[in-house]
């Protein structure tokens, strides 16, 4: 019963190459995220998306492009791979409206790229 | 825009109190503070979160002074099971707006 998932869990390409990452989360949140984390374990927002409008869109190459079909998904498309692109990328969602709310993270994308 | 700092790596033996700070000095009025916690090849995992004074949950406490300039995770009696990353979060997340300062993590090693 995964509240947020991710596919694929690794991803191994080459460089130029384009590639999408899938987010789905089930907690029927209205807000998701994504975030790149590098080989030092520095976590990158890079994303966020609420009620399917963009609402962070982090100093990130427009190599990177996010798409949310709808609430429960936020797929990450990457065009043109580079060798920095090489990291691990998580999906994470949160409820929205009111208060601060905690993130809900999915189990990561690790992506290398050769 | 407010900044964490955080000390790279803590270690601590089994049964012992462990305490994390992290230092945001330029924290602003509607900034919350949030603690997680990541294992290795899984995604942060919330532990605790406040604005001021003391916060306590069944995992952990979460200890900030007035001037909230910083803030102390304390975890209670740790095991070998909280070897982990332990990130400190500064900012605030709510409807259309949020600003979320991350830490650079402070890895605990608990031996036995």
């Amino acid at each position: 019963d995964t509240a947020v998932s991710q596919t694929p869990k690794y991803l191994v390409t080459q460089m130029g190459n384009d590639k999408s990452i899938k987010c789905e989360q089930n907690l029927g949140h209205d807000t998701m995220y994504w975030y790149k984390q590098d080989s030092k374990k520095f976590l990158k927002i890079m994303f966020s998306y609420n009620n399917k409008e963009l609402i962070i869109n982090e100093t990130v190459p427009n190599r990177f492009s996010p798409k949310s079909p709808d609430k429960a998904h936020l797929n990450l498309h990457i065009n043109s791979l580079d060798l920095g692109d090489s990291a691990v990328y998580f999906c994470a969602s949160s409820p929205s409206g009111g208060d601060l709310y905690e993130q809900y993270f999915g189990p990561g994308t690790r992506l290398t790229v050769t | 825009l407010a900044k964490t700092t955080q000390p790279i790596s803590m270690d601590s033996y089994e049964g012992q109190e462990v305490n994390i700070t992290c230092s945001h000095n330029n924290i602003a009025t509607n900034d919350y503070i949030t603690w997680y916690q990541q294992f290795p090849s899984q995604g942060p995992r919330f532990i605790i979160q406040g604005y001021k004074t003391k916060v306590t949950n069944e995992v952990a406490s979460l200890f900030i002074p007035a001037d909230r300039k910083s803030s102390t995770l304390s975890l209670p009696r740790v095991s070998l099971s909280d070897t982990a990353v332990y990130y400190c979060l500064v900012g605030w997340n709510a409807g259309n707006n949020r600003k979320l300062i991350w830490g650079l993590g402070t890895s605990l090693a608990v031996n036995p």
